[in-house]
């Protein structure tokens, strides 16, 4: 079984640009989430979804960030226009239930921005 | 607001030692505690997962332990290896914060040969 996968894995941007990034979760996950961590600091939680549905958004920091789940399967998280402090490591993980069932995570996408 | 630390930072050990990582958080209403490892450029592998109504969970040389009522966990690594050398993280789902796990900062484990 193919586990979370992300792309890019590296992107470097210059600021004012736009990203995006993707994940295709675990088939068959409902649940969908995006991470991420900046430089120095522990990895925070950006949104969920449940299939289609943004479930909780409250950690995405700003309305630069869009993030999509068409149909319920894989997402994408754009970035428009990047800043400086947006360069970090952004996991995605996937997860079959909710609060008994293991997030699985991807590898990540190293975003710099320059 | 759910706040994780884990101590130390960073640990380096000889080969063949047994060791412990700690983990508290603040708040107690938790649905679980996961423990990761990431190895450098590498995204997060899940080590044990423990439910709130459990005391630990085992697999192969780790154990880990939850203490719901004081904030601690900890994870045991039995004569460890230079294979495991890599962060190790902590992070709990709270009852009150949706599924969103909250993480600790991790803690860089070197095992030297």
């Amino acid at each position: 079984e193919a586990g979370v996968t992300q792309f890019p894995s590296h992107s470097v941007i210059e600021k004012g640009q736009t990203v995006t990034l993707r994940c295709d979760p675990i088939s068959g996950h409902d649940n969908l989430y995006w991470y991420r961590r900046v430089m120095g600091k522990e990895i925070k939680f950006l949104l969920h979804f449940v299939k289609e549905s943004k479930q909780d958004e409250s950690g995405m920091p700003n309305n630069r960030f869009l993030a999509e789940r068409t149909g319920g399967t894989y997402s994408t998280l754009k970035v428009q226009p990047a800043e400086l402090e947006d360069s970090g490591v952004y996991f995605c993980a996937s997860s079959q239930g909710l609060a008994t069932d293991t997030q699985y995570f991807g590898p990540g996408t190293r975003l710099t921005v320059l | 607001k759910q706040e994780v630390t884990q101590i130390p930072a960073a640990l380096s050990v000889p080969e063949g030692e047994n060791l412990v990582l700690n983990c508290s958080f603040t708040d107690s209403a938790i649905y679980n505690l996961q423990w990761f490892r990431q190895d450098p450029g590498k995204g997060l592998t899940s080590l044990l997962l423990i439910q709130s109504s459990q005391r630990e969970q085992t697999s192969g040389r780790l154990n880990a332990s939850l203490d719901k009522s004081s904030g601690r966990s900890t994870l045991y690594i039995a004569a460890s290896q230079p294979g495991d050398s890599a962060t190790y993280l902590c992070a709990v789902e709270g009852q009150t914060s949706g599924s969103r796990l909250t993480f600790g900062e991790g803690t860089q484990l070197t095992v030297n040969p």
